[in-house]
């Protein structure tokens, strides 16, 4: 049964760097095909933040692309956020995600979600 | 530009049908979706992905209750014999090249 699990601080300072990472159990992440994250600020719908193929290539929520970088560690079997100069505008749960690829290039549907950690951002 | 449009929210009672609505912008009426339901305090789950000609794969361990159909540029959930666990919100989600994104979601009250 394949598993995702989101892990980091739940307080972060702002201007500082939100970093989490997303273990996966149950399944090599060098399978692929894609791996994401999405967040979801309080009381509001769900955002796309970014995706990794296995192998590096990502791609990014241009209105997030400047302060983002996701990166891969499949020897750990787990990847990573960073997300940089962080507001308040950036308190969310924050989600990982395996995402399926019907064309073998792009991502596509999300289709097993890790349960979520909450991030605060606050001085 | 590629958008999802959603209905904020939508009833009904025990027992009941319901179907709920996504809408792809103009221009991009052949585009498959993915719907995710997410109760209340806990993390999204995927349903299935809808293809544009109505055909859907669902998730492991999805009800046969969970069906999906495709209308020109709108995507619909239907949800037959709804239980009190339905009550949730329902998200709608496409992709482009190497662009994924959301819809606002909608939610469903079960009355």
């Amino acid at each position: 049964q394949v598993q995702l699990q989101e892990s980091g601080p739940g307080l972060v300072k702002p201007s500082e760097t939100l970093s989490l990472i997303c273990a996966v159990s149950g399944y090599s992440i060098s399978r692929g095909p894609f791996w994401g994250w999405i967040r979801q600020p309080p009381v509001k719908g769900l955002e796309w933040i970014g995706t990794i193929y296995h192998s590096g290539s990502t791609y990014y929520n241009p209105s997030l692309k400047s302060r983002v970088t996701i990166s891969v560690d499949t020897s750990k079997n787990q990847f990573s956020l960073k997300l940089s100069s962080v507001t308040a505008a950036d308190t969310a749960v924050y989600y990982c995600a395996r995402a399926a690829s019907g064309s073998g290039y792009y991502p596509d549907a999300f289709d097993i979600w890790g349960q979520g950690t909450m991030v605060t951002v606050s001085s | 530009q590629l958008v999802l449009t959603q209905s904020p929210s939508a009833s009904a009672s025990l027992g009941a049908s319901v179907k709920l609505t996504c809408t792809l912008s103009s221009g991009h009426s052949s585009y498959a979706i993915a719907w995710h339901q997410q109760q209340p305090e806990k993390g999204p789950r995927y349903l299935m992905r809808l293809n544009s000609d109505g055909s859907h794969s669902k998730g492991d361990g999805i009800p046969d209750r969970f069906s999906g159909s495709s209308s020109g540029a709108e995507r619909y959930l239907t949800i037959s014999s709804l239980q009190s666990e339905d009550e949730a919100d329902y998200y709608c989600q496409t992709w482009g090249t190497g662009i994924q994104m959301f819809g606002g979601g909608t939610k469903l009250t079960v009355l």
